[in-house]
């Protein structure tokens, strides 16, 4: 399978511990997506990454949430201390080059779902 | 961003066409009309994208009102597998992010 590959699947967590995500994106492309889901409502931009570069934050994403892309390749998500309120789904997606001819589309993982309890 | 419009949820039977209406009346002149759909338990996927003619391929056709305040994602015939939620969502091409709203859940019943 060559498509956004997500990991952890599922993580149950304590509140007040940390957690951290993996996303490998589709290969050569060059952008790279998190994105936040619960239930009832469509995703929610996190944080956008072009190569290496963090380009864009959301507001979102509080001190308490770290992305990072160190080689442009994989990006890991991290959450640290933990609350109720961050139970959600994480999407990772990834797109192509915009010269491509798939540069608008968007390609999504299947998701990594955390609850906190 | 544009806003969009999209009723919360409609309902079709099996092998029926389905047209999928979508508001975005204050679209901005560069902006593409992407429509993407998710699957229960599954990531958003890709559906199909335009500007202002209309487009078909192998999923669907996407049909762009003439002032492009409005489209209609068209599926020929529903499967039980279409059964998702479906967003419309203006962005530009050089856009950095998609931005969701609720979207349409679409129900097909056999």
């Amino acid at each position: 399978d060559t498509g956004v590959s997500q990991d952890p699947r599922h993580k149950i967590t304590k509140r007040g511990q940390n957690v951290t995500f993996r996303c490998d994106p589709i290969s050569e492309h060059n952008r790279l997506y998190w994105y936040r889901q619960t239930l009832g409502q469509g995703p929610e931009f996190l944080t956008y990454f072009q190569n290496e570069a963090q380009l864009e934050k959301s507001r979102l994403l509080s001190d308490r949430f770290s992305a990072e892309r160190p080689k442009g390749s994989f990006s890991t998500l991290e959450i640290q201390r933990t609350e109720q309120g961050d139970s959600a789904m994480y999407l990772c997606a990834s797109s192509p080059p915009q010269w491509r001819v798939e540069g608008n589309t968007i390609y999504f993982g299947e998701g990594s779902w955390l609850t906190v309890v | 961003d544009a806003k969009t419009t999209q009723p919360n949820s409609m309902e079709s039977n099996e092998e029926e066409p389905v047209h999928l209406p979508c508001n975005h009346s204050t679209i901005s002149g560069t902006d593409y009309i992407h429509w993407y759909r998710q699957l229960p338990s599954q990531g958003p996927e890709y559906v199909i994208h335009g500007l202002t003619s209309n487009v078909n391929n192998r999923m669907a056709s996407l049909a762009i009102a003439e002032d492009r305040k409005s489209s209609t994602l068209i599926l020929h015939r529903a499967t039980l597998r279409d059964a998702a939620v479906y967003y419309c969502i203006p962005g530009n091409t050089g856009f950095q992010k998609l931005v969701f709203g609720t979207g349409t859940r679409l129900l097909v019943s056999p």
